[in-house]
């Protein structure tokens, strides 16, 4: 079946622009998660949403960091007023629900490029 | 806060050598423990998991055992191949339902396979 896509691929913007992110999870995962990985943090844990339940958003770095996710299916990761430090690739992963025995699916990421 | 530290890389070695990675970890709780694998161009991919003391994880030739009493869960295969080449990163999550899964990641280590 088919897996986590995340769209764009690639995004390449100007510092101070805003850019959105999006992540279409395997049918059926109710937990999904955006992490981001970059080469002076390593992977780090961004966010996550549980069914309907309000979102854990202990690992966004700045109030420039938001994310949604409609319908209990696609999130979409938006920042604002970008700055270089935000470049990195950014994933996205599901779960069928929030357990530690349940894996996760990472999709292909979104790799970001602030100039 | 949770932790993980894993050795840094790049790992060369020749076809058939014996691989081990080292990964330590720092938890408030109980945590599981997962190795997660990044192939060039691919997205990271869960490896092998293990939820509690003395489990030991396996998949692929590769084998990783829980150690509680040294936090530790360091990677081993007994003969690599050239397509064991990837990035290996150790992670962990804590157990409690309401943590939700959250994985915390080691910094990686390339593995780098030669014929």
């Amino acid at each position: 079946g088919a897996g986590v896509s995340q769209s764009p691929s690639n995004k390449v913007t100007e510092k101070g622009k805003d850019v959105e992110l999006r992540c279409d999870p395997i049918s059926g995962h109710t937990a999904l998660y955006w992490y981001r990985q970059s080469l002076g943090q390593g992977l780090e844990f961004l966010i996550y949403f549980q069914g309907n339940s309000a979102p854990d958003k202990s690992g966004l770095p700045s109030d420039r960091f938001s994310a949604e996710r409609t319908g209990g299916s696609v999130s979409t990761l938006t920042i604002q007023r970008t700055q270089q430090e935000d470049s990195a690739v950014y994933l996205c992963a599901s779960s069928r629900n929030r357990e530690s025995t349940y894996e996760q699916y990472f999709g292909p990421g979104t790799r970001l490029t602030v100039t | 806060g949770n932790s993980v530290t894993q050795m840094e890389g790049p790992v060369t070695l020749s076809e058939e050598a014996f691989l081990t990675i080292n990964c330590t970890y720092t938890a408030t709780g109980y945590p599981s423990l997962f190795w997660y694998v990044q192939y060039p161009g691919e997205g990271l991919q869960l490896l092998l998991k293990a939820t509690k003391a003395d489990d030991k994880g396996s998949n692929k030739g590769f084998e990783a055992t829980y150690r509680k009493e040294t936090t530790s869960f360091h990677l081993e295969k007994g003969s690599v191949q050239v397509s064991d080449s990837a990035v290996y990163f150790c992670a962990l999550s804590d157990r409690i339902k309401a943590a939700g899964n959250k994985l915390t990641f080691g910094g990686g280590t390339r593995v780098l396979v030669k014929p």
